[in-house]
């Protein structure tokens, strides 16, 4: 099945920073999600973004289908932007579609 | 807040007990999405219902069930529970059964002891 690939595993941040959060997928998709679960375990929509770039306040998105990636850029990390930040892609899966499929996620702390 | 609501938010059961999740997606969403979050497992895709039909299956147990009923909520039915059910479960809900953007419930968080 698809791979989906989240680098780095975990990033630690001084307030302040600017970072930038990579999602490889391994084979063609439909569409493209990044996702940020809060500390309490909330999952909150940030980007859906098939392709192109989008920006949203300090977070902005880039996905380049044809290569198979896509970044998520964080400028002036704050400490409220700790927590896991996940990618998930959709796929055809069985003749229907609409299911994604979720990296692992990389884990951000942001420290003041 | 993304319009979908999940109760209950914290459940806690014994092993051999069954359970049901219940899942009200966003107002005008007809597809309804299941997904577990484990530890070990990560987030994994359960069952997809679109206006009340299955249209997709992933990594369900036969234990584990689901349903949509004709008011578009959604309940996921959990039996024979073991301690490695305890995860968070998710419900998400989008317009369509696919190319849209899927919004996620709170979560509930299932607690097996």
């Amino acid at each position: 099945g698809i791979q989906v690939e989240q680098s780095p595993p975990d990033l630690i941040l001084q307030e302040g920073a600017n970072s930038t959060l990579r999602c490889n997928f391994s084979d063609s998709v439909n569409n493209l999600q990044w996702f940020h679960q809060n500390p309490w375990g909330q999952l909150i929509n940030l980007f859906y973004i098939p392709s192109g770039t989008k920006q949203n306040g300090r977070l902005s998105a880039t996905t380049v289908a044809t290569e198979r990636y896509s970044l998520l850029y964080i400028s002036s990390s704050q400490t409220t932007d700790s927590g896991v930040y996940f990618c998930a892609v959709e796929i055809e899966y069985g003749g229907s579609q609409g299911n994604l499929i979720f990296g692992k996620g990389t884990k951000l702390s942001v420290k003041p | 807040d993304s319009g979908v609501t999940q109760t209950p938010k914290h459940l806690i059961t014994a092993t051999g007990q069954r359970v049901t999740l219940r899942c009200s997606p966003r107002s005008g969403d007809l597809s309804v999405y299941w997904y577990q979050q484990s530890l070990d497992q990560g987030l994994q895709f359960l069952i997809q219902y679109y206006n009340g039909e299955e249209r997709a299956k992933g990594n369900i147990l036969e234990r584990f069930s689901a349903q949509q009923f004709p008011d578009l909520h959604s309940e996921l039915n959990l039996s024979s529970l073991e301690l490695g059910d305890s995860a968070l479960y998710f419900c998400a809900s989008s317009f369509r059964g696919q190319y849209n953007e899927q919004f996620f419930g709170p979560g509930t968080r299932l607690t097996v002891l």
